[in-house]
């Protein structure tokens, strides 16, 4: 069974930085794109970041660019989220994901748990 | 950036009832778009994905249909695992966006 499972998440302070990890595993994780999906509280599901299988592409949401970068480890069947000069408004679960591969990229058709982010004084 | 918009919002309904969720894209997303559930303190779990193609598992009481900018989700018949939110997603184009998520509760 394909297993996601995210860490890293916590309570900082606006300005600061955060780096969220994805476990996977029972899968081939090499061969997958992977994403970030946040839910801020009381609020829906927001796309954060895609990377493509190999890395060589990535794709993020106009609020986070430049702020945040995803990045991933194939060796360690790893996904990374970096995310730097965090505001109030970032604070949210975050989720990865693994994204079907059609001809293009699709829909996300398993989750991880999540990791809570909380940006506060 | 397309804007999904789903209705309604909230709803209730009784075990046994027929329910149909709509989404709307701002322009045609094809038949790019997928249907999620999300519990509380849970992972989202993939329903419909391509509009249609019901995912691996998932009990055939769900169902998706329609293409280009509407779009439907209808669960036959309630049974009380179903209470829960759920999002329509585009993949057409990156900003992947979603709905706002309908809250399915129970009557």
């Amino acid at each position: 069974e394909v297993q996601l499972v995210e860490s890293g998440g916590g309570l900082v302070q606006p300005g600061g930085s955060l780096r969220l990890t994805c476990a996977a595993s029972d899968f081939t994780f090499s061969t997958y794109w992977m994403s970030w999906v946040r839910q801020a509280p009381g609020k829906g599901l927001q796309w954060v970041a895609n990377i493509k299988h190999d890395g060589s592409d990535k794709y993020y949401v106009d609020s986070v660019k430049g702020r945040f970068t995803i990045s991933r480890d194939n060796a360690k069947n790893s996904l990374f989220l970096q995310m730097n000069s965090l505001r109030a408004e970032d604070t949210a679960v975050y989720y990865c994901a693994r994204v079907y591969m059609g001809v293009f990229p699709t829909h996300f058709d398993y989750w991880g748990q999540g990791t809570l982010v909380t940006v506060s004084s | 950036d397309i804007q999904m918009t789903q209705s309604p919002s909230s709803l209730s309904a009784s075990v046994g009832d027929r329910v149909t969720i709509t989404c709307r894209a701002s322009q045609s997303i094809i038949n790019f778009l997928h249907w999620y559930q999300h519990k509380p303190g849970q992972a989202p779990k993939l329903l419909i994905y391509a509009a249609s193609s019901l995912q691996s598992g998932v009990p055939s009481r769900f169902s998706g249909s329609g293409s280009g900018t509407d779009f439907t989700l209808t669960i036959s018949s309630l049974q009380p695992e179903d209470f829960a939110t759920y999002y329509c997603h585009q993949s057409y184009s990156t900003p992947y966006t979603f709905g706002q998520g309908t809250k399915l509760e129970i009557k």
